[in-house]
């Protein structure tokens, strides 16, 4: 079955440090999403990219946080430095672009900042 | 503004009821997308059903019913005869035309349903 896979599936670090998360999309799927799920805020979209390019980032906490697509295959979200508030579990998703259909989601990077 | 709501936060039946998650919607869109998924203990998230607002046909799939009504906005979920692998978050979502090129979904908070034995 093709999936999306995201890495690391946890991480524990502490406030300050660097923390990168990465995600390989379905191959073919040329529009990568970002998504934090927290208790308090549900599933928040935080940024999409597609053919590589970023769509829309408006989500995202710009001071901190980062999100790029090295190449089609995989999509990173960087914060640094980390802060508590940011412990949440990151999603990445895929779509095949221009098809409103299924989006085909990873497991999901569970992060823990101390 | 879109908006989804699930004003269920946690619904607990015991196995072989049926149950009914609801889901309201608001777009200013004609043309939009609803999307139900289910995230199950394991935290993956795993897509059941999308309809096109053109489409208020209800759909059964298995124990899997929805019934779409654009006239009350509403999209909601019934499963039947539930069983404990039912247990899971539910999420309503919304995609609304103009970005029916993206994909972009706007997610309601979820319903956690608890089945027991």
């Amino acid at each position: 079955d093709a999936r999306v896979t995201q890495t690391p599936r946890h991480k524990v670090t502490e406030m300050g440090q660097e923390v990168t998360m990465r995600c390989q999309p379905i191959l073919g799927h040329n529009t990568v999403f970002w998504y934090r799920q927290t208790m308090m805020q549900g599933l928040e979209l935080l940024a999409y990219f597609r053919n590589r390019a970023p769509l829309d980032d408006s989500g995202m906490p710009k001071d901190r946080f980062s999100a790029e697509m090295p190449d089609a295959t995989l999509a990173t979200l960087k914060i640094q430095p980390s802060e508590p508030r940011d412990s949440a579990v990151y999603f990445c998703a895929s779509v095949r672009g221009g098809n409103t259909g299924e989006l085909f989601f990873g497991e999901g990077s569970r992060l823990t900042v101390l | 503004a879109q908006k989804v709501t699930q004003a269920q936060t946690e619904i607990s039946v015991v196995e072989k009821e049926d149950v009914t998650l609801d889901c309201v919607y608001e777009t200013r869109d004609t043309t939009y997308y609803l999307f139900w998924y289910k995230q199950p203990p394991s935290g993956e998230l795993v897509f059941l059903i999308r309809r096109n607002s053109f489409d208020e046909q209800n759909e059964i799939s298995g124990r899997y019913s929805w019934n779409f009504q654009k006239s009350t906005s509403s999209f909601n979920f019934t499963i039947t005869a539930s069983q404990v692998v039912d247990s899971a978050v539910y999420f309503c979502a919304l995609s609304e035309a103009r970005n029916s090129n993206t994909g972009k979904l706007i997610f309601g908070q979820g319903t956690t349903l608890q089945v027991k034995p």
